[in-house]
């Protein structure tokens, strides 16, 4: 069965520094992988995807995530932070046989000024 | 999201009442699903739908139901309400796995 492990429910950085929120998945069969941004009393929101293309996936705001398989992650990178990036994150993991997005438990960065 | 509209966006009701929350899309995606969303447990999948009248369960289904009877709605209910179920529900809908999901903004729902 597929699943998603988000190190550190909590992550804070400086504002302009380096931005690394780390997913781990397993899944049976080549997955497909996301991450998801979630604001303060809003939906989710998607941020990148990876469907077998390239293995570096650049999305919106600046965010890029790897895939590497040998290491079964999908950490989520921007090489400065700001103010506006506080946020909540979620990686989700979907397996190739049809079956809903599994989310992990989340990951809330701060940015401090 | 535009596209999709859930109903009510808050709601307090008593343990033991029924309850049932409205997802509605303009999006004509196929695919439809319900998450909560609790502090430390991040989304769990409740119900989902890959079309009319076409539903089945996910991890935390227990004493919820939903029902599609058209493409552009997909209704959550609870059939007794308890405390437990005190949470945020997300609709949230796909034209396929593949895709990504687009969300709702979320109905609070508190049982008191």
């Amino acid at each position: 069965a597929q699943s998603v492990t988000q190190l550190g429910s909590h992550v804070s950085v400086s504002e302009g520094a380096l931005v690394l929120l780390r997913c781990n998945y397993s899944s049976s069969v080549p997955p497909y992988l996301f991450w998801y941004v979630q604001y303060p009393n809003q939906g989710l929101q998607l941020l990148l995807k990876y469907t077998s293309a390239a293995t570096l996936v650049k999305g919106i705001n600046g965010f890029e995530a790897e895939f590497k398989k040998s290491e079964t992650s999908f950490h989520l990178t921007k090489p400065s932070a700001h103010m506006s990036d506080a946020a909540e994150y979620f990686c989700a993991v979907s397996d190739l046989r049809n079956t809903p997005l599994v989310f992990g438990k989340g990951t809330r960065l701060s940015v401090i000024a | 999201d535009a596209g999709i509209t859930q109903s009510p966006r808050h709601k307090v009701t008593e343990t033991g009442t029924p309850v049932t929350l409205r997802c509605h899309q303009t999006e004509n995606h196929r695919y439809m699903y319900w998450y909560r969303q609790d502090p430390g447990h991040g989304l769990r999948l409740i119900h989902y739908s890959y079309g009319v009248k076409d539903t089945d369960k996910g991890e935390v289904s227990d004493g919820y139901s939903v029902s599609r009877s058209k493409t552009e709605d997909f209704l959550l209910t609870l059939e007794s309400a308890t405390s437990s179920q005190t949470s945020v529900y997300f609709c949230a809908t796909a034209t396929g796995e593949a895709d990504g999901y687009t969300f709702g903004s979320g109905t609070r729902l508190t049982v008191v």
